[in-house]
């Protein structure tokens, strides 16, 4: 059993485009995150929600929208996309004080 | 500045070596600290948590210096799978902060 799920895997799409990435874990932790990875490698969270409650937001354009419909579920949504989107979007869900598990990340190309 | 600033690398070192990365953290009040590996084209996996006593795993001993504000790991007896990106991680609260990572390739 997968404990931190993302789909899609894969997601090409064109400029302009709307597109949503979601997640789902199985551990019962109470945060959820989303980080994005960008070709040099870096990965930068963009948002945490405890339990479903919206955490932090690491200054990421508005047009990013996370949701979160239950503890378990963390959602991305993206309007308009653009070429610098593209990027490893990756879910990750942790219990306080101890590591995070990772889902295996949405590949995300804009063209 | 960065809140997580690792060694850039990257590290090429042959089989057998011994290696060691560095990390340091800004916020004073972080709490819990760790490294994970990301293999090409994974996702990030814990490697070990780190503890201020400094904790061993076999071939890998991580240290904290909460004065310094630096963390370290030391891989010994390098193997070929030991190649990937080690990612330090730093924790406050619900805010996970990861270092850029420091490539290694252990070669034959």
């Amino acid at each position: 059993d997968t404990a931190v799920s993302q789909t899609p895997k894969y997601l090409v799409t064109q400029m302009g485009n709307d597109k949503s990435i979601k997640c789902e874990q199985n551990l019962g932790h109470d945060t959820m995150y989303w980080y994005k990875q960008d070709s040099k490698k870096f990965l930068k969270i963009m948002f945490s929600y405890n339990n479903k409650e919206l955490i932090i937001n690491e200054t990421v354009p508005n047009r990013f929208s996370p949701k979160s419909p239950d503890k378990a579920h963390l959602n991305l949504h993206i309007n308009s996309l653009e070429l610098g989107d593209s990027a490893v979007y990756f879910c990750a869900s942790r219990r306080a004080g101890t590591e995070a598990f990772f889902g295996q990340g949405t590949r995300l190309t804009v063209v | 500045r960065k809140e997580v600033e690792q060694d850039p690398g990257p590290f090429n070192v042959p089989e057998g070596a011994t290696v060691a990365f560095n990390c340091t953290y800004s916020n004073s009040a972080s709490q819990s600290f760790f490294w994970y590996r990301q293999d090409c084209r994974k996702e990030p996996k814990l490697l070990m948590s780190v503890y201020s006593s400094g904790n061993e795993d076999g071939r890998f001993t991580a240290q904290l210096n909460r004065a310094s504000q630096y963390i370290s790991l030391l891989i010994r007896d390098s193997k070929l799978s030991d190649s990937a990106t080690y990612l330090c991680v730093v924790n406050r609260g619900d805010d996970m902060r990861f270092g850029a990572g420091t490539r290694l390739t252990v070669k034959p």
